[in-house]
């Protein structure tokens, strides 16, 4: 079967590093995407990881390990307007992106 | 540069309503998709198309059906909507179906009473 998992929900506190964690079992791998999601708005692209280990763009960090099934997203200085859904999604053998539900971030001050 | 423009923003149906929701891009996309997003749960994919004329079954295609005539639009037709399609809709696109990211409209809410 095919089966992404995500926390549901975390807190952090403004200016600090939250890591939100993503596990997937798929039929065939061909990456792994984060999109972020503002509360009723589109979700639009982070970041895409084919290869393992780790992918660096300012603030946002994306790291793979195949073997393990397994990606995280890691969010620093975190701001206020980083207070979103955060959703993982993996590539399948046919190209199609299987999504998780989204894990919602909550940024307090 | 619109990107990715989905018509309308909001609706409210009747059960057994039809509708159309139209989705257009202006970036050239060969690919373009119709995603369905609950609470509690991830994306679905309800129809994609790899190119203009063409068009295939996602996960819950059942409900629905979709034309794509010219490259930049993709149209989702509920024949006979029923509760169950209360959700958002969100049309995305891609230049190829191969590792490259998907851009998404800002979504049709859609409500069947």
């Amino acid at each position: 079967g095919q089966n992404i998992d995500q926390p549901t929900e975390m807190t952090a506190t403004e200016g600090a590093i939250v890591q939100i964690n993503c596990t997937y079992q798929t039929s065939g791998f061909n990456g792994l995407f984060w999109y972020q999601q503002h509360a009723g708005e589109a979700p639009t692209f982070l970041s895409y990881n084919v290869l393992d280990g780790l992918e660096e763009k300012g603030r946002f960090s994306s790291f793979l390990s195949r073997s393990k099934g397994y990606s995280y997203l890691l969010l620093k200085e975190l701001q206020m307007k980083d207070s979103a859904s955060y959703l993982c999604a993996d590539m399948d053998s046919n190209y199609q992106l299987i999504w998780g539900a989204g894990t919602k971030l909550i940024i307090k001050p | 540069n619109a990107g990715v423009t989905q018509t309308p923003k909001f609706r409210v149906l009747k059960t057994g309503q039809s509708m159309t929701l139209l989705c257009a891009q202006d970036m050239n996309h060969e690919y373009m998709y119709w995603y369905r997003q609950d609470p509690g749960m991830g994306l679905r994919l309800i129809h994609y198309s790899v190119g203009e004329g063409t068009t295939a079954k996602g996960e819950v295609p059942d409900g629905y059906n979709v034309s794509r005539l010219k490259k930049q639009n993709f149209l989702l037709g509920l024949e006979s909507a029923a509760p169950s399609q209360t959700s958002v809709y969100f049309c995305a696109s891609s230049p190829s179906g191969e590792s490259q990211p998907q851009h998404f409209g800002d979504g049709t809410r859609l409500s069947i009473l």
